[in-house]
């Protein structure tokens, strides 16, 4: 599996833009970056993922750098309820397709008045 | 997409009981996967629960200490045996519909063993 480090905390001002590194540099070619998020008592949520181009959703944008080794996730406008922890995560390929994600220590981002 | 029930969403046990914990999908998935979440940490995968066949544990986890079940591709059990205090956590089902797709996650069940 690639691994990712993400830092451990940030804080980020309501209504400003909020963006997550993760580092993955020993990713493979045929591996994706997937973002998920985890509202305090609440199971992991998805966000978004992607392979090498750039992507948006109604929810977030994620940049790879065009290396692969590290990307950014972007909430372009965040509010109270983006408080929650963020992780990245690299697909781990399973036999018969599916995959299972394996969570790092993530990124605690609390948005602040 | 799918969505996923859990059951009970939150328990107190005694020490020495077991608890068996439910999880019903909405569809059909391929993959159902059991993970821990202790107080202030990331998910641990627990095991990976297999239709017809014994679940896969992660290492560091046993068949003995969590029994697992999947009778179907929409139903899955985890079974937390001899419970004690340090088996005091969150625990997930979460499912895999198929490949390069997201995974769906319960909310959850909060285990408290005193």
């Amino acid at each position: 599996d690639a691994k990712t480090t993400q830092p451990p905390s940030m804080d980020c001002a309501e209504g400003r833009a909020a963006n997550l590194p993760c580092n993955h540099s020993t990713i493979s070619g045929n591996e994706y970056v997937y973002w998920y998020r985890q509202i305090h008592s609440q199971g992991p949520q998805y966000i978004i993922h992607g392979l090498k181009n750039n992507e948006t959703n109604e929810m977030a944008s994620l940049i790879i750098t065009e290396d692969r080794k590290s990307s950014t996730l972007i909430l372009p406008h965040a509010t109270l309820r983006d408080t929650a922890v963020y992780y990245c995560i690299v697909r781990v390929a399973m036999t018969g397709g599916s995959y299972i994600p394996t969570f790092g220590r993530g990124t605690s981002l609390i948005v602040h008045p | 997409s799918a969505v996923i029930s859990q059951k009970p969403s939150r328990d107190i046990c005694q020490r020495g009981t077991s608890l068996t914990i439910q999880c019903q999908v909405d569809s059909q998935v391929t993959m159902m996967f059991w993970y821990r979440q202790q107080p202030g940490q990331s998910l641990t995968l627990i095991a990976t629960a297999n239709q017809g066949s014994e679940a896969t544990y992660e290492s560091g986890f046993v068949i003995d200490k969590f029994p697992i079940s999947r009778p179907n591709l929409t139903f899955s059990t985890l079974t937390v045996s001899n419970m004690s205090p340090e088996d005091s956590s969150i625990y997930l089902c979460s499912v895999g519909v198929g490949w390069n797709t997201e995974a769906f996650f319960g909310q959850g069940t909060r285990l408290t063993v005193v």
